[in-house]
């Protein structure tokens, strides 16, 4: 009954394939996010969905590519996969109507290494 | 634009100890502001979130503040536990709008020793 879930936990992969990562949330939720952390820590927006809008896109290359196929769902695809797109990437969700309190809830993270 | 900081960037203490986080914004219009735990390797557990509205929030021995003012808010937690060991997040969101935009600060590393 995890409330947000990603897939796969762990991502080892060549320079220049291409690669997916999965989250569902079930809170029923209208938002979903995905933040990355690089290897010092730090957490940054990449991406914000509301409704299967895309609303925030934090001026991340166009190798990402998200996809919200229902509010339940997003997914982050990456293309030609670069060293420095090693790091843990979570997804978050959380209730942004005039009901919700806006407290973001994350998944526990999948670790992509690129070789 | 927003800008969050934590200082120290790591605390030890002994077992008993109240600890004390401090976070600090540049922004005052701040919305929301949400103070997570992460454990090595995990995901990020949501332990307060403060709107606007309030000063301070509490979940057991967890005690946030916030002061708008003076563009900090502080994270108390009573009677330190060897359990209590991890990176604890500050996040800060300025307006309420759809996307909800948090920025973190670095963390604080925690380590309570027995």
């Amino acid at each position: 009954d995890t409330a947000v879930s990603q897939t796969p936990k762990y991502l080892v992969t060549q320079m220049g394939n291409d690669k997916s990562i999965k989250c569902e949330q079930n809170l029923g939720h209208d938002t979903m996010y995905w933040y990355k952390q690089d290897s010092k820590k730090f957490l940054k927006i990449m991406f914000s969905y509301n409704n299967k809008e895309l609303i925030i896109n934090e001026t991340v290359p166009n190798r990402f590519s998200p996809k919200s196929p229902d509010k339940a769902h997003l997914n982050l695809h990456i293309n030609s996969l670069e060293l420095g797109d090693s790091a843990v990437y979570f997804c978050a969700s959380s209730q942004e109507s005039t009901s919700g309190s806006g407290e973001l809830f994350f998944g526990e993270g999948s670790r992509l290494t690129v070789l | 634009k927003q800008e969050v900081t934590q200082i120290p960037a790591a605390l030890s203490v002994p077992e008993g100890e109240n600890l004390v986080l401090n976070c600090s914004f540049t922004d005052s219009a701040i919305y929301n502001l949400q103070w997570f735990r992460q454990d090595p390797g995990k995901g990020l557990t949501s332990l307060l979130l403060i709107q606007s509205s309030q000063r301070e929030q509490t979940s057991g021995r967890l005690n946030a503040s916030l002061d708008k003012s003076s563009g900090r808010s502080t994270l108390y937690i009573a009677a330190s536990q060897p359990g209590d060991s991890a990176t604890y997040l500050c996040a800060g969101t300025t307006i309420k709008a759809a996307g909800n935009k948090l920025t973190f600060g670095g963390g604080t590393r925690v380590l309570v020793k027995p």
